[in-house]
């Protein structure tokens, strides 16, 4: 079975400022997907940024961006010049390339960001 | 406002109760999901739905029982809870089953069983 782990529970940063947030992830696949969800106090989810594993390039969405290391298994998220409206659970995640997506999205348990103004 | 809503947004139940929680999606998507989201823990997908067919039960024990009477609608129905029930519960849609599909997240229904 996949698992995602996200090391750190919380991260606080300074508006303006740079921030890393770190995710990895066990699987046996060769071929999958990996995401980025945010879930402000509001608690809608939304997408952030994602990768196709078998993309070499890193995906970057403006201020986001990832690194994404498939032989270390880690899909970190990088959001540059940070805003207080980035303030939130930030969720990695992982889908195989199953061929019908039946599968759904496995989460990891979030980290939540903090900015400091 | 991600175009996928759900009621109640709160809900508090005794044990022998039978609820049901909605969403409903103006999305025009073929596949919507169910997931839990307890404190401490990961979401944990619990059911999808493609075409209103349902396509996965990740092992959820029969006291949740879902319903997609057609694309636009989700229900879960509850019944003879448990207090470890009690979480937030997140509809979601995506255009299709598709494993590279943006999946968009309504609010979330919060339930405590007591």
């Amino acid at each position: 079975a996949q698992t995602v782990t996200q090391s750190q529970p919380e991260m606080s940063v300074q508006e303006a400022e740079t921030v890393t947030l770190s995710c990895t992830y066990d699987t046996s696949e060769s071929d999958y997907y990996l995401f980025w969800y945010k879930q402000p106090p509001s608690r809608q989810m939304i997408l952030v940024i994602r990768q196709e594993a078998y993309k070499q390039q890193n995906a970057t969405e403006n201020r986001f961006s990832v690194n994404f290391q498939k032989a270390a298994k880690s899909f970190s998220l990088k959001i540059s010049d940070s805003q207080l409206g980035d303030a939130a659970m930030y969720f990695c995640a992982y889908r195989t390339d199953s061929g019908g997506g039946a599968d759904g999205l496995t989460f990891g348990k979030g980290t939540h960001l903090i900015i400091q103004p | 406002e991600t175009g996928v809503t759900q009621t109640p947004r709160h809900l508090v139940m005794g044990m022998t109760n039978k609820k049901s929680l909605k969403c409903e999606q103006h999305l025009g998507h073929n596949a919507m999901y169910w997931y839990k989201q307890s404190a401490k823990k990961p979401l944990e997908l619990m059911f999808v739905y493609s075409l209103e067919e349902r396509v996965e039960n990740n092992s959820v024990p029969s006291r949740f029982s879902p319903e997609c009477p057609n694309s636009s609608h989700l229900f879960l129905h509850l019944h003879t809870l448990q207090p470890e029930d009690s979480a937030l519960y997140l509809c979601a849609s995506s255009q299709d089953l598709w494993d590279f599909e943006e999946q968009y997240f309504g609010p979330g229904t919060r339930l405590t069983v007591t």
